[in-house]
């Protein structure tokens, strides 16, 4: 099956850890995302990696972390300078920008943080 | 500032109805509009995407329009059933070698 995964499905942490979610893609996408959703607020970006090794900070990067050192693999470590982490995060692929209409991105199942 | 508007938050519809969704943008000039649907707790699933030259497009009993004089897409469900009920976001490629931008979503529900 291709596709996007993500883990867990639900996470707690305690205020003031750092955490990590996981997003693999067996796609062969060059492109990956992260992104936010809060109640509405809509999708907000994060951070997004177009090639290995290299990544941007979307529109609230802020107390996130993010690396790229495969090209199936994109985690997001959410750190403790994160005011307000409790939220439903989603990731994304798709093929790199620029190539005719093939640019929809697929999203995995999402994770859930919650922080105590 | 650009932004992109979904008309409501909620729109409710009886099934059998047509269902009228609408994304308006400011200060954006896009080559491609998208939509998108979301289940609750799930990740948005991609419908159809329409270019700034296409000014209607169809896929099953979806279709979307782009108007780029008005700055708006629509997007419509006919015969709609309660399977439809989801939120639907818009979702468009500023110019440039920028990421997609959404929408907040709109979210419809079907009513038996």
């Amino acid at each position: 099956d291709g596709g996007i995964t993500q883990s867990p499905k639900y996470l707690f942490r305690k205020e003031g850890q750092n955490v990590t979610l996981s997003c693999e893609q067996n796609l062969n996408h060059d492109a990956m995302y992260w992104y936010r959703q809060d109640p509405g607020q809509g999708l907000r970006l994060i951070y997004y990696s177009q090639i290995v090794n290299d990544f941007q900070k979307g529109d609230i990067a802020e107390g996130y972390s993010v690396s790229r050192e495969k090209k199936e693999s994109f985690p997001l470590t959410v750190t403790s300078a994160q005011k307000n982490p409790t939220a439903f995060y989603l990731c994304a692929s798709s093929i790199a920008r620029g190539l005719s209409s093939y640019n929809e991105q697929f999203f995995g199942p999402g994770t859930r943080l919650t922080v105590l | 500032s650009q932004k992109i508007e979904q008309n409501s938050e909620a729109l409710n519809i009886q099934e059998g109805k047509t269902a009228t969704l609408t994304c308006n943008y400011t200060n954006y000039s896009p080559a491609y509009l998208q939509w998108y649907r979301q289940d609750p707790g799930r990740g948005p699933v991609f419908l159809l995407l329409i270019r700034e030259n296409e000014k209607e497009k169809r896929k099953e009993r979806l279709k979307v329009t782009f108007d780029t004089t008005l700055k708006q897409s629509l997007f419509h469900i006919t015969a709609s059933q309660p399977a439809d009920s989801a939120t639907y976001l818009c979702a468009l490629f500023p110019q440039g070698n920028t990421p997609l931008v959404f929408g907040k979503g709109t979210r419809l529900s079907v009513i038996a």
